[in-house]
C-alpha cells in the first residue's frame, strides 16, 4: 500500500522559529509537492518538486523554503514563522509518466496542522 | 477569477439520496479531471479522474466532464453515511505539470 508520512500531526510554534516539516514517501515517486490548506481558500500550492535537488516555486512561496536532498524525502521550511502561516500543511507525491513532466495522481500525506503563536 | 470554482456546500442530505457536486474552471489547458474525498483529519484520497468529456462511472460514483462548458461534476447514488467527507475537485495542467484545486464541498449524509 502507498504511503506519505509527515512526520507530526500537531505541531505549535512561536512567531520568529525557524519550523521543519518532514515528509516521506515510500513509493519511488519522482514528484513532491508542498500545500497548505485553508478554510475558504482550498489547496494551495507552495513548492514542488521533480527530482533530487530541484525545486519549483508554487503558487505562494513567500516565506517558505524547501529541501530535497533525497528522492523518498521532501522537506518543507518556515524560516521565520508567522501566525499567518497557521495551518493545514499537505505533502504529496506522484510518479513521472514518459513524456510528461507529472502524473496527475496525487498521494497525499494525512498532514500537519501547525498553529504559530 | 479563481482558475477553478467550486459550489461552495456544505451539503447534508438523508441516506439513499442521489447528490450532486460541482465545478467550473477557466483555462481550457486543463486536461485531467480528478474528485478527491477527504475524510476528517485526514489527507485527501483521489477518487475518480477522467481526461475527456462525457460520463465515467466507478460503483456509486459517476464523473462527468462537459469540457464545452468547462463544467465538471460529481454524482453520488444511494448516498451513505461513509460518504459523508470533503469532496475537492481538481484539474491537471500537463504543460506545468501541477493540478489547481476547488475549496471544496463538505457532504453529510445522515442515517
Amino acid at each position: 500500500d502507498v504511503k506519505v508520512t509527515q512526520s507530526s500531526r500537531y505541531l505549535v510554534k512561536r512567531t520568529g522559529e525557524k519550523v521543519f516539516l518532514e515528509c516521506v514517501q515510500d513509493m519511488d515517486h519522482e514528484n513532491m509537492f508542498w500545500y497548505r490548506q485553508d478554510p475558504g481558500l482550498g489547496l494551495r500550492l507552495i513548492y514542488f518538486s521533480y527530482d533530487v535537488k530541484m525545486k519549483e516555486k508554487g503558487d505562494i512561496p513567500e516565506g517558505y523554503s524547501v529541501s530535497r536532498e533525497k528522492k523518498e524525502r521532501f522537506s518543507l521550511i518556515l524560516e521565520s514563522a508567522s501566525t499567518n502561516q497557521t495551518s493545514m500543511y499537505l505533502c504529496a507525491s506522484s510518479l513521472r509518466t514518459e513524456g510528461a513532466l507529472s502524473n496527475e495522481k496525487l498521494f497525499f500525506g494525512s498532514g500537519t496542522q501547525l498553529s504559530v503563536l | 477569477q479563481k482558475e477553478v470554482e467550486q459550489d461552495p456546500g456544505p451539503l447534508s442530505v438523508p441516506e439513499g439520496a442521489i447528490v450532486s457536486l460541482n465545478c467550473t474552471y477557466s483555462n481550457s489547458a486543463f486536461q485531467y479531471f480528478m474528485w478527491y474525498r477527504q475524510y476528517s483529519r485526514k489527507g485527501p484520497e483521489l477518487l475518480m479522474y477522467t481526461y475527456s468529456s462525457g460520463n465515467k462511472e466507478d460503483g456509486r460514483f459517476t464523473a462527468q466532464v462537459d469540457k464545452s462548458s468547462k463544467y465538471i461534476s460529481l454524482f453520488i447514488r444511494d448516498s451513505q453515511p461513509s460518504d459523508s467527507a470533503t469532496y475537492l475537485c481538481a484539474i491537471f495542467n500537463t504543460n506545468a505539470g501541477k493540478s489547481t484545486f476547488g475549496d471544496g464541498t463538505t457532504l453529510t449524509v445522515k442515517p
